[in-house]
């Protein structure tokens, strides 16, 4: 399995407050990704980052922002923390090598994130 | 936007077959398949380039069709342990890195 971890596992928060996640890799990895995840939607793209200091929105960024000041670690923030932000957020990594072209995806555990 | 799954659900016998399909309409640079149990994170089972090029496993098969933007998933002689979700994820514009997740289809093999 690849070298994925996910912290916190498990967050309830209140409404407001501001809420960082973290997404550590061991793989070395040039791309990691940060998605929600909410029945009825499948997974949706938040953020992704595509080195240090490298990163772009995906299609659901508003009211995140994200920081890559190392290529093992990927941080998600919520300035001020919305119960619509309610969710299960997972953190992905792929190789991002330019000799291959698969670039398959591997997911984090996840965080389970409740905003009352 | 979103690829479309079909079917959304889908219940079978152990042993029996089914195929889950997955359709954009956007030009499909490549078709990434994923699986995932309840109370779990996603794991990859097949990647198809445009081109004709895959990635996968070995027990599992999937087409892809880049004229008609549409693929499908093939699970033969299924087991218990196919139960899960499986969702497509699509990449376009020439590159493989930012994937458009569908909304998944849940399949369920029973006994």
């Amino acid at each position: 399995d690849a070298g994925i971890t996910q912290s916190p596992r498990h967050k309830v928060t209140e409404t407001g407050t501001p809420v960082t996640l973290r997404c550590h890799q061991t793989e070395n990895h040039r791309y990691m990704y940060w998605y929600r995840q909410d029945p009825g939607h499948g997974l949706r793209l938040i953020h992704y980052s595509y080195g240090v200091k490298d990163t772009d929105k995906g299609e659901v960024s508003d009211g995140y922002s994200v920081s890559r000041s190392k290529t093992e670690d990927f941080l998600l923030t919520l300035e001020s923390a919305t119960s619509s932000q309610t969710s299960v957020y997972f953190c992905a990594i792929s190789e991002g090598s330019d000799r291959g072209s698969y670039n398959e995806q591997f997911f984090g555990p996840g965080t389970r994130l409740t905003v009352l | 936007q979103q690829p479309v799954q079909s079917p959304q659900a889908v219940i079978l016998r152990e042993g029996e077959d089914a195929v889950i399909n997955c359709s954009s309409s956007k030009a499909l640079y490549s078709v990434h398949w994923y699986r995932q149990k309840h109370g779990e994170a996603p794991v990859f089972l097949m990647i198809l380039l445009k081109g004709g090029e895959q990635k996968g496993h070995e027990k599992i098969s999937a087409s892809f069709n880049e004229k008609k933007q549409q693929s499908s998933l093939y699970l033969t002689a299924s087991q218990l342990s196919y139960s899960g979700t499986y969702f497509c994820g699509t990449a376009s514009g020439g590159s493989n890195y930012k994937l458009t997740f569908g909304k998944g289809t849940l399949l369920t093999v029973n006994p």
